[in-house]
């Protein structure tokens, strides 16, 4: 069983729509999650940083960690074609390891005008 | 800001054939990364440096070398390409404690 799981997509929502991205992980020691955007022919960039469980808000962008349930969500709303691009997750249990950082695979967005 | 700059951008290489990605970064970070990302596989840790003056290997190494070469570059090196090695390989640097990795523009590799 891989660390996390992310559903690939891809993804094809209409410009305004609100969007759900999820992952799901299975290691209960994982305290930082992280969401990445990553648009075509480029390399990815931090998009939310949560620590524990939450919600946490950045304009049009939320992302939400359950631990309990193992499961972290980014929701975009009034989604724009600018948002068009892959997201990926990230976890980790310990910010101070270089090799504690696990990604899921994916999900590819589009967002039509 | 530069951030993490790697080269080449693009290569195509012949099995068996060696060369070098070069990765450079301007932040001051101690920690870099070298990762290749797949199809299906998403982003895996082939080698990473702590800190100036040491390596370890990441989930994904067989096949590559790398050199830290002081704080600002980290290499990967690949001795005798192989087909399986076709991907697009990103360099990131971050802080020790920090929560962000920082990625650089990627490097597509084709072995033919």
């Amino acid at each position: 069983q891989k660390e996390v799981e992310q559903d690939p997509g891809p993804l094809s929502v209409p410009e305004g729509a609100i969007v759900s991205l999820n992952c799901t992980y299975s290691n209960s020691a994982f305290q930082y999650f992280m969401w990445y955007r990553q648009y075509s022919r480029k390399g990815p960039e931090l998009l939310m940083y949560t620590y524990s469980s939450g919600n946490k808000e950045d304009g049009r962008f939320t992302a939400q960690v359950d631990k309990s349930s193992k499961y972290i969500s980014l929701f975009i709303r009034d989604s724009q074609p600018s948002d068009s691009a892959t997201y990926l997750c990230a976890m980790s249990s310990n910010l101070n390891t270089g090799n504690q950082f696990y990604f899921g695979t994916g999900t590819s967005l589009t967002v039509i005008p | 800001n530069a951030g993490v700059t790697q080269t080449p951008k693009f290569q195509v290489l012949k099995t068996g054939q060696s060369m070098t990605l070069q990765c450079a970064q301007d932040m001051n970070h101690n920690s870099m990364y070298w990762y290749r990302q797949d199809p299906g596989m998403g982003l895996r840790l082939i080698y990473y440096s702590a800190s100036e003056g040491t390596t370890d290997k990441g989930e994904v190494p067989n096949g590559y070398n790398v050199s830290r070469l002081n704080k600002r570059e980290f290499s990967l090196r690949l001795e005798s390409a192989a087909p399986s090695q076709t991907s697009v390989y990103f360099c990131a640097s971050k802080q020790t404690s920090g929560n962000t990795i920082y990625f650089g523009e990627g490097s597509w590799l084709t072995v033919v």
